[in-house]
């Protein structure tokens, strides 16, 4: 079955370090998204690429940093210069907005 | 600029009740629209969505939402919650095509009384 499949579920990050979120799908859609979610925030958009090599910053894209090189590709990585890493990261894709976003499970990042 | 609104945080109803979620968007033109749910730890599902046509929309689980341009609304219904129900439940709009992104309102958390 087609999906998105988001790796590791669970993260633990020290202070300094980077760490990198994997997304992954095999929907063959163009677009993917990363958004971050906190209690109470809803969801709020850090990147999101349209097509491969091609990527814009979202509302949060400060302390953050993706690549799309393949298709079927687009890790998040969270910095060291992110100051508030420790929260809920979801990835999606779309064929186009107009259809939707298909979510993954999501990989909740703590700091420790 | 583009907005969605979803005026109660946290809403409370016990099983076999009706329920309502409510949903207002700020947009310029005519806004795709959508019902998203989400169980605790997991990512969202869509549960519906509202291109053009009938304003009344059929969605899974036995929900439907009703788009009223003039209200600027999408509210969500079910007429009768079920406990598997309790979730947070998120609406979004767009205006489609290659370039168009998704805005999401901020939820709201169901819970359902036995």
């Amino acid at each position: 079955d087609g999906g998105i499949t988001q790796s590791p579920k669970y993260l633990f990050r020290k202070e300094g370090q980077n760490v990198t979120l994997s997304c992954e799908q095999n929907l063959n859609h163009d677009a993917m998204y990363w958004y971050r979610q906190d209690p109470g925030q809803g969801l709020r958009l850090i990147y999101y690429s349209q097509i491969v090599n091609d990527f814009q910053k979202g509302d949060i894209a400060e302390g953050y940093s993706v690549s799309r090189e393949k298709k079927e590709s687009f890790p998040l990585t969270v910095t060291s210069a992110q100051k508030n890493p420790t929260a809920f990261y979801l990835c999606a894709s779309s064929r186009t907005a107009d259809y939707g976003y298909t979510f993954g499970s999501g990989t909740r990042l703590t700091v420790v | 600029a583009q907005s969605v609104t979803q005026p109660d945080i946290h809403i409370t109803v016990s099983e076999g009740a009706s329920l309502e979620l409510r949903c207002n968007y700020s947009y310029g033109a005519t806004p795709y629209l959508f019902w998203y749910v989400q169980s605790p730890g997991q990512g969202l599902q869509l549960l519906l969505k509202y291109f053009s046509g009938d304003t009344l929309v059929q969605g899974i689980k036995g929900f439907e939402a009703e788009f009223k341009r003039s209200q600027s609304s999408f509210n969500l219904r079910k007429p009768s919650v079920h406990w598997s129900d309790a979730a947070e439940y998120f609406c979004a709009v767009g205006h489609g095509g290659s370039q168009g992104n998704l805005i999401f309102g901020k939820g709201t958390k169901l819970s359902v009384k036995p």
